[in-house]
């Protein structure tokens, strides 16, 4: 399966700050997904990103809170901007390399905390 | 839309008792399921899809689709089975996870 990198794996960051979350893998996937975790919470998507288009998102989240990057193959950020404590999540992201059929990969996730 | 409910949001055994995790969905199509698993301090990591009806560390999860449901089970659960496990469905069009709430999972000695 596919090894992620994403970073940082914690943050503390202030009110009304924005914070670009890095995933890295190791080999060409063409969809990205971007996952939040608030606490004691189960997994819920926010965006997918593809290479050469805009990403789409999910009910609820939008594209200036959450602006996302896909530059290449191996690559893609994800920015939550102007944040609140409401943010306070773990977020993830994850890829799907062989059409789901071995399943998808993870992350370490990153930590927020919005003080 | 798809749904995946996981009733318990917590379950404990004694090592050695059998264990069941219950999860069940809602989806019009055919769906694919996975469980995942997250160790303590771990990723998230898959344990295994219907699709391979495979044994992964002791647990098997049979699709029943009279009844909607994916339950994970393991006949002799042991304390480094103790985690969060997820259960989550790929709807055939999509290629997200939509994933229940997860049911932490402790073995006690």
């Amino acid at each position: 399966s596919a090894v992620i990198s994403q970073k940082p794996s914690r943050d503390i960051c202030q009110r009304g700050t924005s914070l670009t979350i890095q995933c890295q893998v190791d080999s060409q996937v063409t969809m990205m997904f971007w996952y939040r975790q608030q606490p004691g919470q189960s997994l819920t998507l926010i965006a997918t990103a593809n290479q050469g288009s805009e990403a789409t998102y999910e009910s609820g989240f939008v594209i200036d809170k959450f602006p996302i990057s896909r530059p290449n193959l191996t690559f893609s950020t994800l920015t939550v901007s102007n944040m609140s404590p409401e943010d306070s999540s773990i977020y993830l992201c994850s890829v799907d390399r062989s059409g789901g059929a071995d399943g998808y990969t993870f992350g370490s996730g990153t930590r927020l905390t919005v003080v | 839309a798809q749904r995946v409910t996981q009733p318990e949001k917590l379950l404990s055994v004694f090592k050695g008792a059998p264990v069941e995790l219950k999860c069940n969905y809602s989806y019009s199509g055919s769906p694919e399921l996975f469980w995942y698993v997250q160790y303590s301090r771990q990723r998230l990591q898959l344990l295994l899809r219907h699709i391979s009806r495979e044994s992964i560390k002791g647990f098997t999860a049979d699709l029943n689709k009279g009844e909607t449901s994916f339950h994970l089970k393991k006949p002799f659960a042991q304390e480094e089975d103790s985690a969060m496990y997820y259960c989550a469905l790929k709807s055939g069009s999509a290629r997200q996870l939509t994933f229940g709430s997860g049911t932490q999972l402790t073995v006690l000695p």
